[in-house]
């Protein structure tokens, strides 16, 4: 069963514009991390943002922040004030610790963002 | 600057050769991972170490091998029993042995003729 899903194969903005990439992650383990990658087309995986399961307010970093519902078990990231330079393809990602294993992350497929001038 | 560096950037082989990709970190973390990544299939992890002389199976380990003889070096080797080995390969490094934050390395393109 696919522990991360992202629904969006792609998505479109304009520049400056918010816009939002779904994530929904699926574990029974209490103590989680969830992660947000960014691969522009070089290829290099670039660290975003990261939210823990106990952490009690939804993470932020600049024009990243990451909308957690628990509940739901989703880790929206959303991007603020769209810039060219944010085109690239977005992978959530959720630590998890198989039992038996060490930890290990785990991508969902991804998300391939365009922002249009 | 510290970091991660994977050679060779491109390679091509032909079917039935066994390759090596090379990956070194000198940022002194404990964990390494070997991901494999296909078009529209996100990463998938082949092998991960915690430790230096330990390794674990990933996901598809199936057709690779591994070694963490050193602390920084964490060499993939794709096997000619690999079915499918066109791909695209990341490296990634964590601080400790958790799973905590990867840095990645610019990745390697192996192509099968």
């Amino acid at each position: 069963a696919q522990k991360i899903t992202q629904t969006q194969p792609g998505m479109f903005v304009q520049e400056k514009e918010a816009v939002t990439l779904d994530c929904t992650y699926d574990t029974s383990d209490p103590s989680y991390g969830l992660f947000w990658y960014k691969q522009p087309s070089s290829g290099e995986m670039i660290f975003l943002i990261y939210q823990g399961s106990y952490d009690q307010q939804n993470a932020t970093e600049g024009r990243y922040s990451l909308n957690f519902q628990k509940a739901r078990k989703s880790a929206n990231l959303v991007i603020s004030a769209s810039q060219l330079g944010d085109s690239a393809m977005y992978f959530c990602a959720m630590r998890e610790a198989p039992q038996g294993g060490s930890e290990k992350l785990v991508f969902g497929k991804g998300t391939k963002l365009t922002v249009n001038p | 600057d510290g970091g991660i560096t994977q050679s060779p950037k491109y390679l091509f082989r032909k079917e039935g050769q066994n390759v090596t990709l090379s990956c070194e970190q000198n940022l002194n973390h404990d964990a390494m991972y070997w991901y494999r990544q296909d078009p529209g299939q996100g990463l998938r992890l082949i092998y991960y170490s915690q430790i230096v002389n330990d390794f674990q199976k990933g996901d598809i380990a199936e057709g690779y091998s591994v070694s963490r003889e050193k602390k920084e070096s964490f060499p993939l080797t794709v096997t000619s029993a690999q079915k499918n080995p066109t791909a695209f390969y990341l490296c990634a490094s964590s601080k400790g042995r958790g799973a905590n934050v990867l840095t990645f390395g610019a990745g390697s393109r192996l192509t099968v003729l």
